[in-house]
């Protein structure tokens, strides 16, 4: 069965810094495109990071722009995890942080299998 | 970039059927062929429903497809159940390897 576990979130001030991260189980991890999605309190899904699978030893990125140069998603393929280093947090980053799984042959585009969630709170 | 357009809420009855659409542009919806469609239920994590604009993943009812014309693309679920109560949400690719989503359409079974 195929798993994902978000962690590490949490409380923190406004300009903090916050490192997620996703433990996978139950599927090759090092096979698929992996995601961050957000969810603000009452709203709607925002997309924010994507990373291919791993090929020649690198992964390709991208960000949306409103997280683009404070926010960096990595992996590491030894540990099935993936992870999301959040720096110069706003009260607008408040929300449910979501990874998921690319579905499989189609990269960046579709995701079928969505972690619980972790909260992070952005507040003095 | 803005979030894809979509019906703050739609409605309808058991046995029913009903479409949500979602309204990009020609950076997004107008563009692709990367169209899917989330379905959240209160508390819960997304689920697929619908990807590549009209195709469905395995263990996804045959009540709901999808649709695209223009910039517009649109979700259809037939026979309405109880069940079905959820939010949605459609999702383009967009230029420079981003994703948007549509902020999303609230489902109530009447």
């Amino acid at each position: 069965e195929v798993q994902l576990v978000e962690s590490g979130g949490g409380l923190v001030q406004p300009g903090g810094s916050l490192r997620l991260s996703c433990a996978a189980s139950g599927f090759t991890f090092s096979s698929y495109s992996m995601t961050w999605v957000r969810q603000a309190p009452g709203k709607g899904l925002e997309w924010l990071s994507y990373i291919s699978y791993t090929t020649s030893g690198s992964s390709s990125v991208h960000y949306a722009d409103s997280v683009r140069g404070r926010f960096t998603i990595s992996r590491d393929n030894a540990k099935n995890s993936l992870y999301l280093q959040m720096n110069s947090l706003r009260a607008e980053d408040t929300a449910v942080y979501y990874c998921a799984r690319g579905l499989l042959g189609y990269g960046l585009y579709y995701f079928d299998s969505w972690g619980q969630g972790t909260l992070v709170t952005v507040s003095s | 970039q803005s979030a894809l357009t979509q019906p703050a809420s739609v409605s309808g009855s058991p046995g029913q059927s009903i479409t949500i659409s979602c309204t990009g542009t020609s950076s997004d919806v107008g563009n692709y062929n990367f169209v899917s469609w989330y379905q959240q239920h209160p508390g819960k994590a997304p689920k697929l429903m619908i990807y590549e604009g009209n195709k469905r993943p395995s263990g996804v009812s045959s009540r709901f497809s999808g649709s695209k014309s223009g910039s517009t693309a649109s979700l259809t679920i037939s026979g309405l159940q109880a069940e079905d109560e959820a939010d949605y949400y459609c999702c383009s690719y967009a230029t420079s390897s981003t994703l948007l989503f549509g902020g999303g359409t609230k489902l109530t079974v009447l």
